[in-house]
């Protein structure tokens, strides 16, 4: 079956624009989750959503970043007046559900460049 | 989540067994052992995970110590396309923010032909 999916797998952007992330998740997978991977660096947790509910956005940087997930599927990870350090691949994964040892699948990430 | 430490790199030549080590000597008796790799350019990939004995899937084989601190991740038959990062990641079972994947830096493993 399909994988996760992530659009755009690009985005070049310029400082200070607003850039929305795009994440379809594996159909039933009730857990989404987002990460950042910056350059020689693991996924960093930023975000994780039990339904449409955001159960924990501790890993959000600041609060020029914000997810959704409104009908407990596609979710959209926007980022507002974007900077020179928010490049990175963001990635998107889902999982059967949070709690409980499932495994999560990742899609390809979006190679977000600011200038 | 327990801390995990792994080499930076290792080498493999083609067609031998690879083997993966992790540290995890604060583990937990609640906290499993997870791998994951990451190809170039693409999002990690789910290999295995246990709790206490040894696993062997279609993928490779996980051997946890009987102290569980620290284990290996076995890809028996290397090829050129196992050339990648992996992860070697402790999640607590259940509770507290066990749907949290905390990475490290992991091991870039190069196959040679």
């Amino acid at each position: 079956g399909a994988g996760v999916s992530q659009t755009p797998s690009n985005k070049v952007t310029e400082k200070g624009k607003y850039v929305e992330l795009r994440c379809d998740p594996i159909s039933g997978h009730t857990a989404l989750y987002w990460y950042r991977q910056s350059l020689g660096q693991g996924p960093e947790f930023l975000i994780y959503f039990q339904g449409t509910g955001a159960a924990d956005d501790s890993g959000l940087p600041n609060d020029r970043f914000f997810a959704v997930r409104p009908e407990g599927s596609v979710s959209t990870l926007k980022i507002q007046r974007t900077e020179r350090g928010d490049s990175a691949v963001y990635l998107c994964a889902s999982s059967l559900a949070g709690t409980g040892p499932y495994e999560q699948f990742f899609g390809p990430g979006t190679r977000l460049t600011v200038l | 989540d327990a801390k995990t430490t792994q080499p930076t790199s290792m080498d493999c030549a083609e067609g031998r067994a690879a083997n993966l080590p992790c540290n995890h000597s604060t583990i937990s008796g609640n906290e499993y052992v997870y791998w994951y790799r990451q190809i170039h350019s693409q999002g990690p990939q789910y290999i295995i995970h246990g709790l206490k004995n040894n696993e062997t899937n279609e993928m490779a084989s996980l051997i946890i110590t009987e102290d569980r601190k620290s284990s290996t991740l076995i890809l028996p038959h290397a090829t050129l396309r196992d050339t990648a990062v992996y992860y070697c990641i402790v999640r607590v079972v259940s509770g507290g923010s066990n749907y949290k994947l905390t990475f490290g830096k992991g091991t870039l493993l190069t196959v040679n032909p």
